[in-house]
């Protein structure tokens, strides 16, 4: 049973299209975040949301809309794609926002290029 | 000066050998720390939280130096399962708790 899922595992797109990621935990965490991984293999957070509620918003460009119907589901939506999102973007969960003992839960992860 | 700092390696070492990576961080607010590794193509596992008083679990101590500003992990008896990035992984005070990761350290464990 996949504590943090998310789809699509893969997505490739053109430039100027629009897409969504789809991200689920099922561990009873208050806490979830979108991070983007590059090509340089750096971890950098994008956003988080405690209880539905946007507690992170770290200079992504507006073009990235976060959705978080329940405190179960955080969905990223992309407008207008650019070359330069082109990247794997994890989602993950916590407890709480504090995170003390227990860490971060990632998703598996969604490769995303734009062509 | 970056938030968190590691050694990118990769660091080259027989299986047996000990081997120990550290992770250095620029926030002195900051209050909970992680080791993390991520296998090729796959997403971030939480290894082992970092306690103040340092904590081991099986061949793996991770110890932390607050005055110093650093956290280490040190590995013993390294397998070939263990090749892999090690990432660390600082949460800062200040309301939001944002986590910062580092760029991770390549470890590569050979027969």
């Amino acid at each position: 049973d996949t504590a943090v899922s998310q789809t699509p595992k893969y997505l490739v797109t053109q430039m100027g299209n629009d897409k969504s990621i789809k991200c689920e935990q099922n561990l009873g965490h208050d806490t979830m975040y979108w991070y983007k991984q590059d090509s340089k293999k750096f971890l950098k957070i994008m956003f988080s949301y405690n209880n539905k509620e946007l507690i992170i918003n770290e200079t992504v460009p507006n073009r990235f809309s976060p959705k978080s119907p329940d405190k179960a589901h955080l969905n990223l939506h992309i407008n207008s794609l650019e070359l330069g999102d082109s990247a794997v973007y994890f989602c993950a969960s916590s407890q709480d926002n504090r995170v003390k003992s227990y860490g971060y839960t990632f998703g598996s992860g969604t490769r995303l290029t734009v062509v | 000066r970056k938030e968190v700092e590691q050694d990118p390696g990769p660091f080259n070492v027989p299986e047996g050998a000990t081997v120990a990576f550290n992770c250095t961080y620029s926030n002195s607010a900051s209050q909970s720390f992680f080791w993390y590794r991520q296998d090729c193509r796959k997403e971030p596992k939480l290894l082992m939280s970092v306690y103040s008083s340092g904590n081991e679990d099986g061949r793996f101590t991770a110890q932390l130096n607050r005055a110093s500003q650093y956290i280490s992990l040190l590995i013993r008896d390294s397998k070939l399962s263990d090749s892999a990035t090690y990432l660390c992984v600082v949460n800062n005070e200040g309301g939001s708790y944002i986590p910062t990761f580092g760029r991770g350290t390549s470890l590569i464990v050979h027969p």
